[in-house]
């Protein structure tokens, strides 16, 4: 049980920013909101997590509703590269936590 | 730092052969996770080490499955007899214990079972 809830596909154009929602609701105080991406042909890759605040990489953005309910994945200009399937990730981090993947967000990146 | 190796990248086997896919951990990591991933089901969790114990197997299919840790750096994941469902691409990943630490993914190793 992933415990997140993303939508299945979403389409952008190239250059325009992109914001991918997660759904965490039943998420606890001690929960990190990992996202990973994985592009065609290649094992998931880490994008940006965080805890309660914003954060900000040289990948993405990170907003974190103040409830913590809910999370958004911002690219802020789309490229072609950044086509992929993208997963929002409940996670712990102590030594037993297990690490599940839901079925992600399918990104289509149109020139 | 050459990132977490797999091999092979491509196996393709009869059904009723024995399988072995292997994976080298990052150095300085002790949490190691094998997963498959199918069109039909997604990324499966199998099966999670850390400090070489099995933690969790509860993802492991059945008894033709299974794993293991002979050192920190290194893992397998044995599927005996390999049967056409079995067929799948199956990636390892390793971290660092801590809320902070990432998840690193070998490039998977794609199995196919005749």
């Amino acid at each position: 049980d992933a415990k997140t809830t993303q939508p299945n596909s979403m389409e952008s154009n190239e250059e325009e920013p992109v914001h991918l929602p997660c759904n965490h609701s039943t998420i606890s105080g001690t929960d990190y909101i990992h996202w990973y991406r994985q592009l065609p042909s290649q094992g998931p890759e880490y994008v940006i997590h965080g805890l309660t605040s914003n954060v900000n990489n040289r990948m993405a953005s990170l907003a974190i509703a103040e409830d913590r309910k809910s999370s958004t994945l911002i690219l802020h200009r789309a490229t072609l590269r950044d086509a992929a399937v993208y997963y929002c990730i409940r996670f712990y981090g102590g030594a037993t936590n297990k690490l599940i993947f839901g079925t992600g967000t399918l990104l289509a990146v149109q020139p | 730092d050459a990132g977490v190796i797999q091999s092979p990248r491509h196996e393709v086997t009869e059904m009723g052969q024995e399988v072995t896919l292997r994976c080298k951990l990052i150095s300085g990591h002790n949490s190691l996770f094998w997963y498959r991933q199918t069109m039909m089901r997604g990324l499966e969790l199998l099966i999670y080490f850390n400090n070489n114990v099995p933690i969790d197997d509860s993802g492991m299919p059945e008894d033709r499955f299974s794993a293991k840790m002979p050192n920190a750096s290194f893992s397998t994941l044995k599927i005996q007899p390999s049967e056409p469902r079995d067929s799948a691409v199956y990636f390892c990943a390793s971290r660092r214990d801590g809320p902070n630490e990432k998840l690193f993914f070998g490039s998977g190793t794609q199995l196919s079972v005749l």
